[in-house]
């Protein structure tokens, strides 16, 4: 089956712009979970939704950075007025749901967004 | 926050060779580790998830084993093939209540033909 699909998979803007990452999980997949990775860093939790919970937050950098997930699938990552430190490859995951402890989640490809 | 150590942070070795790495962590309220590997221009493929002391785990010529009590993962490659070249993250889920894996930085593995 499809797995998890994300776009643009690149993103050039200006600082100060807005940019919309979009995500499209697995079809069935409860859970979803937005990440980056900037340069020579590992992997940092942004978001976290799971089903109709209100989402964990606890990881977006700043107030500049949000994300919506419409009808328990496609999610959106907005950053506004972006900044040359935003860049950095946004990866999204999906799992079925049974918790980030144990799930086993299924990464998309990746946005990576540069910020001039 | 959590601090998720790998080692060797590159590692460069011929077609053959067995090689192993290394994932450290907090041993307080362990939960799960997993391990990913993440090829060039693909996503993040997980490999294992695991959660009891003395856990091993195998997948073809890769293994893991998990040590809860002093805080450490190996991840062992046997027979290494250029193919198996990738970067290769571990993550820590500590049961605080925060609900997100907790990521290392990963060890770039770059087998030789």
């Amino acid at each position: 089956g499809a797995g998890v699909s994300q776009s643009p998979s690149n993103k050039v803007t200006e600082k100060g712009k807005d940019v919309e990452l979009r995500c499209d999980p697995i079809s069935g997949h409860t859970a979803l979970y937005w990440y980056r990775q900037s340069l020579g860093q590992g992997l940092e939790f942004l978001i976290y939704f799971q089903g109709n919970s209100a989402p964990d937050k606890s990881g977006l950098p700043s107030d500049r950075f949000s994300a919506e997930r419409t009808g328990g699938s496609v999610s959106t990552l907005t950053i506004q007025r972006t900044q040359q430190e935003d860049s950095a490859v946004y990866l999204c995951a999906s799992s079925l749901g049974g918790g980030p402890s144990t799930d086993t989640q299924y990464f998309g490809p990746g946005t990576r967004l540069t910020v001039l | 926050i959590l601090n998720v150590e790998q080692s060797p942070q590159s590692l460069h070795v011929q077609e053959g060779d067995s090689t192993n790495f290394t994932c450290s962590f907090p041993s307080s309220n362990f939960y799960a580790l997993h391990w990913y590997r993440w090829e060039t221009a693909k996503s993040p493929e997980a490999l294992f998830v695991m959660t009891l002391n003395g856990d091993e785990k195998k997948k073809g010529r890769i293994s893991a084993t998990l040590n809860t009590k002093e805080g450490y993962s190996y991840l062992y490659i046997k027979g290494s093939q250029p193919e198996d070249s990738a970067t290769y993250l571990c993550a820590f889920f500590q049961d605080t209540g925060r609900r997100a894996l907790t990521f290392g930085s990963g060890t770039r593995l770059q087998v030789q033909p």
